[in-house]
């Protein structure tokens, strides 16, 4: 059974620090990876979807990376604001089911001001 | 961008009562509906994948009698938590895809209290 890690739990940075998310695996047969953002008690917003076969994707100030052989991700914020606080989930479907999603327990961002 | 919906936002029911929580794709036709759980500090589990039209498959340890999931049609599924007691407290989110291999959208979530 796949098992999704998230490295911190929480983490409190002072504005405009640059910061780095850690997501491992167990099981490097994925169809993709995800990373979400998670509002207190709301949905989720998908932040970027990395495909098997890339080593990174790009958004804005987001970074994510993947190392699939090592069972392992990273999601990169560059100068951080307070509107990025929020828990930041990784999620893994399986290459098997790509409609069954592990999730990490998330990184819980507190960005002050 | 695609909305999914869910109603209601919260809900707070009486132990032993029936609670039904809906999931709407509102500008795409979702042939596949999926119902998570979060517990307080926890990440999402998933509980069923739904396709319009047929039975849900329930993951391991989900009891389909308790937790009744409807995909009638391709924008509303429904997830019915049946004589709810307190331990059914939790965060129910739904997402929803155009295809087996689509980008899944998640809707806001639910609140369920169950005093």
């Amino acid at each position: 059974k796949q098992e999704v890690t998230q490295i911190p739990a929480a983490l409190s940075v002072p504005e405009g620090e640059n910061l780095v998310l850690n997501c491992s695996f167990t099981d490097s047969a994925i169809y993709n990876l995800q990373w979400f953002r998670q509002d207190p008690g709301k949905g989720l917003t998908s932040l970027l979807l990395i495909q098997s076969s890339q080593r990174e994707q790009t958004s804005g100030r987001l970074n994510a990376s993947l190392d699939k052989s090592s069972g392992r991700s990273t999601l990169y914020i560059a100068a951080s604001q307070p509107g990025d606080s929020a828990t930041y989930l990784c999620a893994v479907p399986t290459q098997y089911n790509f409609n069954k999603f592990y999730f990490g327990s998330g990184t819980k961002l507190n960005v002050k001001p | 961008g695609a909305v999914v919906s869910q109603h209601p936002s919260w809900v707070i029911c009486k132990s032993g009562t029936s609670v039904k929580i809906e999931c709407r794709s509102l500008d795409f036709q979702a042939t596949t509906m999926f119902w998570y759980r979060q517990f307080p500090k926890q990440s999402l589990m998933l509980m069923a994948t739904s396709n319009e039209g047929s039975k849900a498959t329930y993951e391991q340890g989900v009891e389909k009698d308790k937790f009744l999931i409807n995909h009638a049609s391709l924008t509303l599924s429904t997830l019915t938590v049946t004589s709810a007691h307190p331990e059914d407290s939790s965060f129910y989110i739904c997402s929803a895809s155009a295809g087996q291999a689509d980008t899944q959208y998640f809707g806001p979530g639910t609140r369920l209290t169950v005093l």
